[in-house]
């Protein structure tokens, strides 16, 4: 029963460099999250999307693109990393609705 | 304003107490209602949905009132293993998304 997949789960950058989070989920859900959580501050919402082909931006977007390449996967990517990007990076996945959300173990990310 | 909103505690308390927590949320169009758990450094689960006409599981039980738009967790008989953070969660139809609070910590002792 993998859920959802997170790839990697710990990462350090250095200020500038870019990289990319990655997700599937096999859970045949349509919908899909990244949200970062910082202490104190709960998670928020980077990007969401509804459906394959859709993206949508959330609470705190700047810094972030994403890519829903398919139904399956949904990539995060840091185009030039900044130290306030460090934080811990959960994806996941839903049926839109009244339904349970499965998390990703989480990418711990260090910005230096 | 923060969409949902979240005494963030921590409620410290002993072994077989009850303990309450309430969140707000901002917008009057949300659809379903959620608590999630989190322990340390782990991903969030799901912990009950939230019904209108309220629901109970075991010791738990939630409530909603849509006029005053704020949610409910009561805890009965706390056990050490409550211990964790207890986040509360709103889907909003109209953006089909899941607007989460920052959450409430409870520390269960002997």
């Amino acid at each position: 029963n993998a859920g959802v997949t997170q790839t990697p789960k710990f990462q350090v950058l250095k200020t500038g460099q870019s990289m990319t989070l990655q997700c599937a989920q096999d859970m045949n859900h349509n919908s899909m999250y990244w949200y970062r959580q910082d202490p104190g501050m709960g998670l928020r919402l980077i990007y969401y999307s509804a459906s394959e082909g859709t993206t949508d931006k959330g609470e705190v977007p700047n810094g972030y693109n994403v890519s829903r390449l398919n139904k399956r996967e949904f990539s995060l990517r840091l185009e030039s990393a900044a130290p306030s990007q460090t934080s811990v990076y959960f994806c996941a996945s839903s049926e839109p609705g009244n339904t349970e959300a499965f998390f990703g173990q989480g990418t711990r990310l260090t910005v230096v | 304003r923060k969409e949902v909103e979240q005494d963030p505690g921590p409620f410290n308390v002993p072994e077989g107490a009850t303990v309450a927590f309430n969140c707000t949320y901002s917008n009057s169009a949300s659809q379903s209602f959620f608590w999630y758990r989190q322990d340390c450094r782990k991903e969030p689960k799901l912990l009950m949905s939230v019904y209108s006409s309220g629901n109970e599981d075991g010791r738990f039980t939630a409530q909603l009132n849509r006029a005053s738009q704020y949610i409910s967790l009561l805890i009965r008989d706390s056990k050490l293993s409550d211990s964790a953070t207890y986040l509360c969660v709103v889907y909003s139809g109209g953006y089909n998304k899941l607007i989460f609070g920052a959450g409430t910590r409870l520390a269960v002792h002997p």
